[in-house]
């Protein structure tokens, strides 16, 4: 199926283990994000990625980290899982240069660290 | 960086009545500022968006206003329906970071 899809939708975890969120897209859009979502606070960055290869720092990145070897995978890894890293996990596409254009999101991870 | 404002947080009308929601931005170099729909447990998804070269953009009930000078822009529902209900999101995006930032949302109920 074309479009934009993570893995897995839900997921609990126990402090200090390592965990790792799965996005995948089908429509090669050069561009992908990380957000989280927590009541309060709306969407925050985590991180972004212009290409296979380059990523990059949002507003939040502390305790994350991203690889992107192919272009249509961009995968989140939580290094050692923190209570405060219990939130739900938006990963998005688009093919925006400079103009800007619709960022196409995955249907969530809700994590829960306990 | 880039420091959105929406306002109200939450904002409950009629049905048939018009809904405004605010959204105020810090930087003069942003040129992109789309608005998203979210309903419960789904996944944000855009409803309209504007650049900075147009002031005003309308879709059936629904329209965005942009005041550059001013660096706030406006997202208009007219005769509001149930299924309007959701969180409305208010985006920015300066194009020398190439990243979207959000504004906290705005919980939208109508009510029949």
């Amino acid at each position: 199926d074309a479009g934009i899809t993570q893995s897995p939708r839900y997921k609990i975890t126990e402090t200090g283990r390592q965990v790792t969120l799965m996005c995948h897209q089908t429509w090669s859009h050069s561009y992908m994000f990380w957000y989280r979502q927590d009541l309060g606070h709306g969407l925050r960055l985590i991180y972004y990625s212009a290409a296979a290869d380059i990523t990059d720092k949002g507003e939040v990145p502390d305790g994350y980290v991203v690889s992107r070897s192919k272009t249509e995978n961009f995968p989140l890894t939580l290094e050692s899982a923190t209570r405060s890293q219990t939130s739900v996990y938006f990963c998005a596409s688009s093919e925006w240069g400079d103009i800007g254009a619709e960022a196409f999101f995955g249907q969530g991870t809700r994590l829960t660290v306990v | 960086g880039e420091n959105v404002e929406q306002h109200p947080s939450t904002l409950s009308v009629q049905e048939g009545d018009s809904a405004v929601i605010k959204c105020t931005y810090s930087d003069s170099a942003s040129n992109y500022f789309p608005w998203y729909k979210q309903e419960l447990g789904k996944r944000p998804q855009l409803i309209i968006d504007i650049r900075s070269n147009v002031g005003e953009k309308k879709d059936q009930r629904i329209a965005v206003t942009l005041n550059k000078t001013a660096k706030h822009f406006s997202l208009h529902i007219t005769e509001t329906q149930p299924e309007d209900s959701a969180v409305y999101f208010c985006a920015v995006m300066n194009s020398g970071y190439s990243t979207l930032t959000f504004g906290k949302g705005t919980m939208l109920l109508v009510s029949p």
